[in-house]
């Protein structure tokens, strides 16, 4: 079934440290991919998203994503990680109008 | 701008009743959905509006879930009966494309548990 797939359910970081939270699709023809995050006590907020052009997606609060085809990935980055970074992050697949969202990653900042 | 605005923020319940919730969207938003957020998971479309027009209702349990949104404005989607199984957070989302690859404004849920 096509899919995308978060293979880590937490990931701790450092501050100051750069962060990755990954995210792969199983998704046939050129994919539609967003990156969502979810503070707590508040609604989820879009950070990014990929349609088609250059593979390095620029997004809000300094995070940013790369497009792989090769390796079908589309991870999340930032150079430098804050505590108010700490949230659940969602990398979501738009399958014909649907918004197909993984399971998440909770990400932890720690001072 | 206002944000999507939906109320109840907790619902508390016992099995067999019913609930209903509400969703203002963005002003000028066309497109709403309703998702289904369970505790550890991402959160599942249930339906998607286009204006008073219902996209996609696919994984909406018709048996028990119905949503309107009859003015093309705000929303009510209701659980009749409610299971255990329907405790999650209900989140409303809007957004100013019938295609979802713009972004959409999600409001803060509705938070259900059933007893």
């Amino acid at each position: 079934a096509q899919s995308v797939a978060q293979p880590e359910d937490q990931v701790n970081v450092a501050e100051g440290n750069p962060l990755t939270v990954k995210c792969t699709y199983s998704v046939s023809g050129n994919p539609y991919l967003f990156w969502y995050v979810q503070y707590p006590n508040r609604g989820l907020q879009f950070l990014l998203k990929y349609i088609t052009g250059d593979n390095l997606v620029k997004g809000s609060y300094g995070f940013e994503a790369e497009f792989n085809k090769s390796q079908t990935s589309f991870h999340l980055k930032k150079p430098s990680a804050l505590v108010s970074d700490s949230a659940l992050y969602f990398c979501v697949w738009e399958d014909n109008n649907d918004m197909r969202f993984g399971a998440g990653t909770r990400l932890t900042v720690k001072p | 701008e206002a944000g999507v605005a939906q109320s109840p923020r907790y619902k508390i319940i016992e099995k067999r009743q019913s609930v209903a919730f509400w969703c203002n969207p963005i002003s000028g938003h066309a497109t709403l959905y309703w998702y289904q957020q369970i505790l550890g998971q991402g959160p599942k479309l249930l339906i998607q509006f286009q204006n008073n027009g219902v996209v996609d209702d696919s994984q909406l349990p018709k048996d028990r879930f119905s949503a309107e949104r009859l003015k093309g404005v705000d929303s009510t989607l209701k659980i009749q009966p409610a299971k255990l199984e329907d405790s999650a957070v209900y989140l409303c989302a809007s957004s100013s494309q019938t295609l979802g690859r713009n972004e959409q404004f999600f409001g803060p849920g509705t938070r259900l548990t059933v007893l």
